[in-house]
């Protein structure tokens, strides 16, 4: 089973600022099979990213995803107020999918 | 639109089961497949299963074997996840999804709202 660890547990940044988040495999990810979820207090995770970089449809293009292996990257290039929740990592290149741990997005 | 609706909250006892209901409109019920995924109170994502609406292959995680069973129902494009003999820590909020991409490698581009499932006695 591929591991999944984001860092950091959570970040603490104010509008307006750039925000990376880190997640990385206990192995290499096959194809780049890696996709990002944003979720809310009481809703529903959100698919932001997939293929490791790939913007899902109506994602804003300040959310943007890179990295390939074992490193991958979230960046929001400039944090708006609905921006701050928790976000997960998820890879799909074994039949077995695993989630990171999340990292939480809080404003300063 | 597409979207997922999921069957209402339950409670159960331990050692029961339950079983949880997804009926997807707006898409082509069996050209994707559908996944499950739970989320235990203040806690992270995890992933418990995959079945492909288009012929009803399942692929299970590991430490739900045996006591998880998805299934669908092409008639009325729902699937049904059912998990037995519960126990408290099998409490969480229970997500179906939509299932892109090819066959057990995907990932999950629409989701229902969640159903809560509570153990106690």
């Amino acid at each position: 089973e591929i591991v999944l660890t984001q860092s950091p547990g959570t970040l603490s940044l104010s509008p307006g600022e750039r925000a990376t988040l880190s997640c990385r495999a206990s192995q290499s990810v096959s194809s780049s099979y890696l996709a990002w979820y944003q979720q809310k207090p009481g809703q529903a995770p959100r698919l932001l990213i997939y293929g490791a970089s790939s913007r899902a449809t109506g994602i804003p293009d300040r959310f943007s995803g890179s990295g390939s292996g074992t490193d991958f990257t979230l960046t929001i290039s400039r944090l708006e107020p609905e921006d701050f929740a928790v976000y997960y990592c998820q890879q799909y290149g074994s039949s077995r999918i695993t989630f990171g741990q999340g990292t939480r997005l809080e404003i300063k | 639109q597409v979207q997922l609706v999921q069957s209402g909250a339950e409670v159960k006892k331990p050692g029961a089961s339950v079983k949880v209901s997804c009926k997807a409109s707006g898409y082509t019920f069996t050209s994707y497949g559908i996944s499950w995924v739970r989320q235990a109170p203040g806690q992270g994502l995890e992933w418990m299963g995959w079945i492909s609406a288009y012929n009803g292959n399942t692929n299970y995680a590991q430490k739900l074997q045996g006591r998880v069973t998805m299934t669908t129902d092409t008639s009325t494009s729902t699937a049904y996840m059912e998990l037995r003999s519960l126990r408290s820590d099998d409490t969480a909020v229970y997500y179906c999804a939509r299932a892109t991409g090819y066959y057990y490698y995907y990932y999950m581009d629409v989701w229902g709202k969640g159903t809560t499932v509570t153990v106690s006695s």
